[in-house]
């Protein structure tokens, strides 16, 4: 299957700082990748959808301002928690979907490794 | 608007035992596709299986079976015969077709940790 990677797989910061995190899709290109938060215990919750060449889109009740998110590639997206706090400290993850064949009009949405980020 | 609904929030069986992990979903497209995660305790999620919405056969993957029954929204996942490293949580997600609004979005419901004792 493909392969999605994050890095950091773990971060800490201090309050106030900004957090910047990578994901990397290693053997296939991805115009779109979609960015997901999970609480301890929780489900997964999607935060927004990275386009690249364009601006994200962000699900009600996210802060565009305060996670920025750029496609830089059609093999990276980066989410930049800004101005960080407690509150953000959770788990991040990314995922693109990939072709499930050459000739395929459906795909499967692989993930990252996770991100675990902690705001002292 | 979509909806995953995972009802068990935690089940224990003994190593050996089979057990269904149970998904009812919601939603309003014609053509969607469910799909079954595993996240093991290092976070991950492993994919197991998609479905799409217009092929209700079951499927059978050495010890996971799933059952797809589109009359009740319903997606179950069963293990046979249960192993201590398939303690997890599972996830069971579902997407809209391309031609919809919600195309690749995936809607996760709320998770059921299996855990299985040695």
């Amino acid at each position: 299957g493909a392969v999605v990677s994050q890095h950091p797989s773990r971060v800490i910061c201090k309050s106030g700082t900004s957090v910047k995190i990578e994901c990397r899709s290693l053997d296939f290109q991805a115009t779109t990748m979609f960015w997901y938060r999970q609480f301890p215990k929780q489900s997964l919750m999607l935060m927004a959808t990275s386009n690249e060449g364009s601006k994200a889109t962000y699900e009600q009740g996210v802060e565009k301002d305060k996670f920025l998110i750029n496609h830089a590639s059609l093999t990276l997206s980066t989410l930049t928690v800004t101005s960080a706090h407690p509150e953000d400290s959770s788990f991040y993850i990314c995922s693109a979907p990939a072709l499930d064949s050459l000739i395929s009009s459906t795909d499967t949405q692989y993930f990252g490794p996770g991100t675990r980020l902690t705001v002292l | 608007a979509q909806k995953v609904t995972q009802a068990q929030t935690e089940i224990s069986v003994v190593e050996k035992e089979d057990v269904t992990l149970d998904c009812v979903y919601e939603t309003r497209d014609t053509t969607y596709y469910l799909f079954w995660y595993k996240q093991p305790p290092s976070g991950e999620l492993v994919f197991l299986i998609r479905r799409n919405s217009f092929d209700e056969q079951n499927e059978i993957s050495g010890r996971y079976s799933w059952n797809f029954q589109k009359s009740t929204s319903s997606f179950n996942f069963t293990i046979t015969a249960s192993q201590v490293v398939d303690s997890a949580v599972y996830f069971c997600a579902l997407s809209g077709g391309l031609s919809s609004g919600s195309a690749r979005q995936l809607t996760f419901g709320s998770g059921t940790q299996l855990t299985v004792l040695p």
